[in-house]
C-alpha cells in the first residue's frame, strides 16, 4: 500500500541548512507536498512538487525531487528558530485522492 | 476571513460519552476532512466530504460518525467515547480535490476520553 517515511527528528544550528528528507513507495504520485505544523496550531502547507519537475525553490526553500528512488527533500537554508516545527511529506496521486501524510519530523534548533 | 475554526479546543470525556465537535470555514471550500494526529502516527484522515450533503469514509472511520448539513460546516460525533479516541482532531478544508489544492487546517481539539 501507500506510505510516507521520514525520520522523527533532526537537530540543526541556527544559521545552518536544514535537510529533512522523505521516500514513499507510490510510483503514481502525482503531487508531493511539504506541510509545517508549529506547537500548538494546524498544519499549514509550505510547498509542494509536481511529479515532473525535479527541483522546486521558493525563497530559502529547495525542493528536490529524486523520482528514480522515490524520494523527496526540503531543505532550508540559514534555519532560524522561527522554523522549529514538525514538517510533515505527503503525497497523492491525482486530484481528487487522498493525500497520505508521513509522520513528520521534528525540526530542533540548537543556539 | 477566520479561515478554518474548530470548537470546542479540548474536551475531556468519560468513557461511554457522547459529544460532537463543530468544524466551520468561511473560504466557501467545497471539500472538508476530519484527521486525527497520534504521536507517531501523523495525521490519519477519519472521514471527508466533497460538498454539501455528503460524506465519505477515510483511512480510519470506525466509531466516528459525520454531517454535513450546510456548506460551511463539518460535524464529527462520537456516539460513545472511548479511551482509544485521546486525540488531537484536525479539521481541514480545500476548494478543489484532495490532491488539487491547498488544504487549510483548523488549529485542533484535543480531547481526551478517560
Amino acid at each position: 500500500g501507500e506510505d510516507v517515511e521520514q525520520s522523527l527528528f533532526l537537530s540543526v544550528r541556527e544559521g545552518d541548512s536544514s535537510v529533512i528528507n522523505c521516500t514513499y513507495t507510490d510510483s503514481s504520485s502525482t503531487y508531493l507536498y511539504w506541510y509545517k505544523q508549529e506547537p500548538g496550531a494546524g498544519l499549514q502547507l509550505l510547498t509542494y512538487i509536481f511529479s515532473n519537475m525535479d527541483m522546486k525553490q521558493d525563497q530559502r526553500l529547495t525542493v528536490l525531487l529524486n523520482k528514480k528512488d522515490k524520494h523527496l527533500s526540503l531543505r532550508i537554508a540559514d534555519t532560524q528558530t522561527g522554523d522549529s516545527a514538525i514538517y510533515f511529506c505527503a503525497e497523492s496521486r491525482n486530484r481528487d485522492d487522498k493525500i497520505i501524510f508521513g509522520k513528520g519530523t521534528r525540526l530542533h534548533i540548537l543556539p | 476571513n477566520a479561515g478554518v475554526t474548530q470548537t470546542p479546543k479540548f474536551r475531556v470525556l468519560k468513557t461511554g460519552q457522547s459529544m460532537t465537535l463543530l468544524c466551520a470555514q468561511d473560504m466557501n471550500h467545497e471539500y472538508m476532512y476530519w484527521y486525527r494526529q497520534d504521536p507517531g502516527m501523523g495525521l490519519r484522515l477519519i472521514h471527508y466530504s466533497v460538498g454539501e450533503g455528503t460524506t465519505a469514509k477515510g483511512e480510519v472511520p470506525d466509531g466516528y460518525n459525520v454531517s454535513r448539513l450546510k456548506k460551511q460546516n463539518f460535524l464529527l460525533g462520537l456516539e460513545s467515547a472511548a479511551p482509544s479516541q485521546t486525540s488531537v482532531y484536525f479539521c481541514a478544508s480545500s476548494y478543489g480535490g484532495q490532491g488539487a489544492d491547498e488544504q487549510f487546517f483548523g488549529p485542533g481539539t484535543r480531547l481526551t476520553v478517560l
